[in-house]
């Protein structure tokens, strides 16, 4: 089975604090992504990324920074994290177009990190 | 830009019913089509891949159909139990699995 692990279900953290969301897959997936998901929005892209070192800005990207220096890790990265930046974060990996499968470009998911941001 | 919408929003019914969920896209340039279920305060489960070749697919009692021409899918949920109580997403995926698209859900309750 396809697992995507994030590394906290749940954190706290104080106003100006950098913070780091780490993201872990193990089917060698060429895709992975960022999401944040509010009541009322639904779930909105941050970032991501297609291959090691690459990244692409997805629909929010303010107040947010990633990186992928390995295949298997995708870390969302908060720089000075705001109360507005309380949420639920979801990490996704899927295999990318390269392999001309269709069935491959199916999106797995993490079980998602619960920020407070006091 | 491509939007995607799910109704209903909410859905009560009585264990035991059949019942359909509904979303559309706008723009049927898309490479496949997912569902989802999410339990409260959890990640996304995948449910079901349509690839835009397809018409639909099935899981046990589940089944989604898609209609590209259209901008429409649905998941029909067959004899539902209480343990089908959760928020159905769907999502389209564009730019070869570079850009997924959800809509906002539908949040099923199948009392028992």
């Amino acid at each position: 089975d396809v697992k995507v692990t994030q590394s906290s279900r749940y954190l706290v953290k104080r106003t100006g604090e950098k913070v780091f969301l780490e993201c872990v897959q193990d089917m060698d997936h060429e895709n992975m992504f960022w999401y944040r998901q509010d009541p009322g929005l639904g779930l909105r892209l941050i970032y991501f990324s297609y291959d090691v070192k690459m990244k692409e800005k997805g629909d929010i990207p303010e107040g947010y920074s990633v990186s992928r220096e390995k295949k298997e890790r995708f870390s969302l990265i908060l720089e000075s994290a705001s109360t507005n930046q309380t949420s639920m974060y979801l990490c996704a990996s899927s295999r990318g177009s390269g392999t001309g499968r269709e069935v491959d470009t199916e999106a797995f998911f993490g079980q998602g990190t619960r920020l407070t941001v006091v | 830009k491509q939007e995607v919408t799910q109704i209903p929003a909410a859905l009560s019914v009585p264990e035991g019913e059949n019942l359909v969920l509904n979303c559309s896209f706008t723009d049927s340039a898309i490479y496949n089509l997912q569902w989802f279920r999410q339990d409260p305060g959890k990640g996304l489960t995948s449910l079901l891949l349509i690839q835009s070749s397809q018409r639909e697919q099935t899981s046990g009692r589940l089944n989604a159909s898609l209609d590209k021409s259209s901008g429409r899918s649905t998941l029909y949920i067959a004899a539902s139990q209480p343990g089908d109580s959760a928020t159905y997403l769907c999502a389209v995926c564009q730019n070869y699995g570079q850009n997924f698209v959800f809509g906002p859900g539908t949040r099923l309750s199948v009392l028992p």
